[in-house]
């Protein structure tokens, strides 16, 4: 089955706890990426990632890494969360190109309080 | 700069009946897709509907359909028949340039019985 997994689903951490949210897809896609929900601002994108080891900065990238060693894999790393990053977080996968359908897969979303 | 906007927070719907989201966007790359996704209250993404640029028909995929005005620069979504489980946030997206997809605030669908 074609899926985007992240883990964990919930976190509660506390201020300057370094963490790291993983998110794997399994469809080869070429290009992943990483969003933030919060009410009333939809999704804002953190980073992306063309294809291996190209990443690039999103609207929202302060206070977060992330890394594409792997086509499947590109983990989230927050090094010293703060509460402002209590956020739903999302990682997405789709295949790279231009004028066509480039549907966006999700995966289920990572509920982070930073306390 | 890309730039989508959603100008509904939320709608109000009475089943069975049809419902238009509205989605204006601002981009000067020439080929671009407009992407609608449903998120009901249990958190997931689904896609619903997709619009590129250049084809000239709007898309439609059964019950949903894209109003795409070019020149305006609008993607409305049109909901026909509106069901209880339609009840969800909609998100319009749009891709351009380098892949990058960026999000609307989102509009909040409530069907009424």
């Amino acid at each position: 089955e074609a899926q985007v997994t992240q883990n964990p689903r919930y976190l509660i951490t506390v201020t300057g706890k370094k963490l790291t949210v993983t998110c794997s897809q399994n469809m080869n896609h070429e290009y992943m990426s990483w969003y933030r929900q919060d009410p009333g601002l939809g999704l804002r994108q953190i980073y992306y990632s063309m294809n291996v080891e190209v990443t690039d900065k999103g609207d929202v990238p302060e206070g977060y890494k992330v890394s594409r060693k792997e086509k499947r894999n590109f983990p989230l790393i927050l090094e010293s969360p703060s509460p402002n990053q209590t956020s739903l977080y999302f990682c997405a996968s789709s295949l790279w190109a231009t004028g066509q359908n480039t549907e966006a897969f999700f995966g289920q979303g990572t509920r982070l309080t930073v306390v | 700069a890309q730039k989508i906007t959603q100008t509904q927070p939320g709608m109000f719907v009475q089943e069975k009946e049809a419902v238009t989201l509205d989605c204006t966007y601002d981009t000067s790359d020439q080929s671009y897709g407009l992407f609608w996704y449903k998120q009901p209250s249990s958190g997931e993404m689904i896609f619903l509907i997709y619009q590129g640029s250049y084809d000239e028909q709007n898309a439609t995929e059964g019950r949903y359909s894209l109003n795409f005005q070019k020149a305006r620069k609008s993607a409305n979504l049109v909901i026909s028949a509106s069901q209880l489980g339609d009840s969800a946030m909609y998100f319009c997206a749009m891709e351009a340039g380098n892949n990058d997809m960026r999000f609307g605030a989102g509009t909040r669908l409530t069907v009424k019985p």
